[in-house]
Formats: structure tokens, C-alpha cells, sequence
């Protein structure tokens, strides 16, 4: 079982929808959590972490986080065809010396 | 100038051959690390380093070893290259405690192996 586990995609959705990216974790220990966008051929990017229960909020972005079902979700409010991407998914582990990527779920938003 | 920079950002080389990879940061960072990507695998964690004296194994160190010459300097080393280590490297760096780590990626080195 990979520490963090995230649907490859490709998530379609049209210009100015919400898009709803998802990850699961399998270790209860993990501290905080972080997304990072990847354009193809690009390094990740930050852009969000969440740490606490609940959601958090920046612009357009809406990251959520559940510690008792392990799960963490990133919302994307009027997704843009800009937005059109690979999202990755990070934990931190209980020991603060790793992060556990997952695979990456692929966007695609149509103009 | 980019906070994290790699060397080279792209290399061809042949099986057996001894390759190095370079990564130096501005950032005043005392945490780095090596990654590897590849296509539907992630991004999976090689070495990584709390400080020029702690250097510690990620999850596929296997065929991979690396040097912390400087606070700001990680080099990832390829002993004998083979070809299923051909993949999209990734040094990153993160500061301690703050803001919980977040990690800060140089921008690729695309490695083949023949």
C-alpha cells in the first residue's frame, strides 16, 4: 500500500466548474499535508499546505482535510484551462523528516 | 536568479558509466533532498539531508549515493548507470519548522540511460 494514494485521472471538467481532486494517506501519524501543482515537464510548485482539521482557504483554492477518515481534498472554484495540470498530493510523516508523494491526478479543463 | 538550480538539466550517458548531478540553493536552507520521477509513479524519495553532517537513506537508494559539500550544495551521485534509472530528477529543499516544511523544488534534471 503506497503511503499516499491519489486517482491518476484524467479529471475533465469546463472552464469556470469546480474541480475536486482527492488523496488518501495510510499513516495516522502524518502532520501536515500539501498540494503542489506540476505542469508537464515542469517541477512541482506549491499551492497549499493544511494541517489542521477542516478546510483552508487561498483565492480560487480550497484544500480540506479529514484526520479521522485520512483523507484530503483540494477544490478548484472557476477552474481555468491555466489550471490544466498534474496535482500532487504530500504528507508529512509522523517524524517530520519525510514527505510522501502520490502519483498525481491529472486536470484537464475545457475552454 | 532561481532560488534552487540544477546541473546539468539534461544528460545522456551509457550503462556502466559514473554520472554526478548537482544541486545548489540560495535559499539559506539546511534541509535537501533527491527525488526521482516517473511517468505514474510519483515522485519517489532518494537521499536526504538535515545538515552537511546527516545524510540519510530515502526509499530507493539502491544504485544511488550522494555528498553534502556545503549548507547549500547536494550532489546526487550514479555509481554505474543503468537503464531503469532513466527518469526526471528533482532536488528540493525545505527549512526547518517553518512553514511545516514546506518543500521548494529546482527545476529537473532529465537523465537517459543507454
Amino acid at each position: 500500500q503506497k503511503e499516499v494514494e491519489q486517482n491518476s485521472g484524467p479529471l475533465s471538467v469546463p472552464e469556470g466548474a469546480i474541480a475536486s481532486l482527492n488523496c488518501t494517506y495510510s499513516d495516522r501519524g502524518s502532520q501536515s499535508f500539501f498540494w503542489y501543482r506540476q505542469y508537464s515537464g515542469k517541477s512541482p510548485e506549491l499551492i497549499m499546505f493544511i494541517y489542521s482539521n477542516g478546510d483552508k482557504e487561498d483565492g480560487r483554492f480550497t484544500a480540506q482535510l479529514n484526520k479521522a477518515s485520512q483523507y484530503v481534498s483540494l477544490l478548484i472554484r472557476d477552474s481555468q484551462p491555466s489550471d490544466s495540470a498534474t496535482y500532487l498530493c504530500a504528507a508529512l510523516g509522523r517524524n517530520f523528516n519525510k514527505f510522501y508523494f502520490g502519483s498525481g491526478t491529472k486536470l484537464n479543463v475545457k475552454p | 536568479d532561481a532560488d534552487v538550480t540544477q546541473t546539468p538539466r539534461n544528460r545522456i550517458t551509457k550503462t556502466g558509466k559514473r554520472i554526478m548531478l548537482e544541486c545548489s540553493q540560495t535559499k539559506g536552507h539546511d534541509r535537501m533532498y533527491w527525488y526521482r520521477q516517473d511517468p505514474g509513479l510519483g515522485l519517489r524519495l532518494i537521499y536526504y539531508s538535515f545538515d552537511v553532517k546527516d545524510i540519510n537513506k530515502g526509499e530507493i537508494s539502491d544504485g544511488y549515493s550522494v555528498s553534502r559539500q556545503a549548507q547549500a550544495k547536494f550532489s546526487l551521485s550514479l555509481e554505474s548507470a543503468i537503464p531503469n534509472q532513466t527518469a526526471l530528477y528533482f532536488c528540493a529543499t525545505s527549512d526547518r519548522g517553518s512553514p511545516r516544511e514546506t518543500q521548494y523544488f529546482g527545476p529537473g534534471t532529465r537523465l537517459l540511460v543507454l
